[in-house]
């Protein structure tokens, strides 16, 4: 079984629903993140966790919320999807210093009609 | 501001050639570090190294290598003797000291033709 697990591998919907990407981990790792990837963009970060109480934002955070439900499971949700959070999502965890490197999950493709 | 830029958007080889992928940075921290990612057609991004600023040594693993330069601010792939296996895209990264803000080149997308 994978190590970072995220759920669902695609998942098309549409304009204003709502929309949550789950991820889970059992590498027992404190810190956690989301990114997505753009074509021609490369991957940029959305909101990163220390452990269940420390959230913080990317650097593209706006239209994004984030949950961390305990320290295996963080969850990212578009609360009124719009097309152009059209993208590939990856959740990635990574041991409990900066700097370290990141284990990413298989990724969700989400698409927005 | 940070940035990492990848030129190279597509590379294209046959098997057994070497290669070389580009990566330029750009920062004013004097303590960072350096990253190269593989994303494979499966999609999942694989570590390949991690390399801190005051580390300029080239390193070697198998058919990989790695060449830091400060003076130019650059940290260049290498692959010698490339495979079909190697087909991915990859993704050069930068970040500050003490911070998990990891900045993304675009990426290169490398093919290895039979």
């Amino acid at each position: 079984d994978a190590d970072v697990t995220q759920t669902p591998r695609n998942r098309i919907t549409k304009t204003g629903k709502r929309i949550m990407l789950e991820c889970s981990q059992t590498k027992g790792h404190d810190r956690m993140y989301w990114y997505r990837q753009d074509p021609g963009l490369g991957l940029r970060l959305i909101y990163y966790s220390f452990d269940v109480k420390d959230i913080n934002k990317g650097e593209i955070s706006d239209g994004y919320s984030v949950s961390r439900q305990a320290q295996a499971k963080f969850s990212l949700s578009l609360e009124s999807a719009i097309p152009n959070q059209t993208a590939l999502y990856f959740c990635a965890t990574s041991l409990g210093e900066a700097n370290e490197k990141l284990f990413f999950g298989s990724g969700t493709q989400l698409s927005v009609l | 501001a940070q940035k990492v830029t990848q030129a190279q958007t597509e590379i294209s080889v046959v098997e057994k050639e070497d290669v070389t992928l580009d990566c330029v940075y750009e920062t004013r921290d004097t303590t960072y570090y350096l990253f190269w990612y593989k994303q494979p057609p499966s999609g999942e991004l694989v570590f390949l190294i991690r390399r801190n600023s005051f580390d300029e040594q080239n390193e070697i693993s198998g058919r990989y290598s790695w060449n830091f330069q400060k003076s130019t601010s650059s940290f260049n792939f290498t692959i010698t003797a490339s495979q079909v296996v190697d087909s991915a895209v990859y993704f050069c990264a930068l970040s500050g000291y003490n911070t998990d803000k990891l900045i993304f080149g675009t990426g290169t997308r490398l093919q290895v033709f039979p």
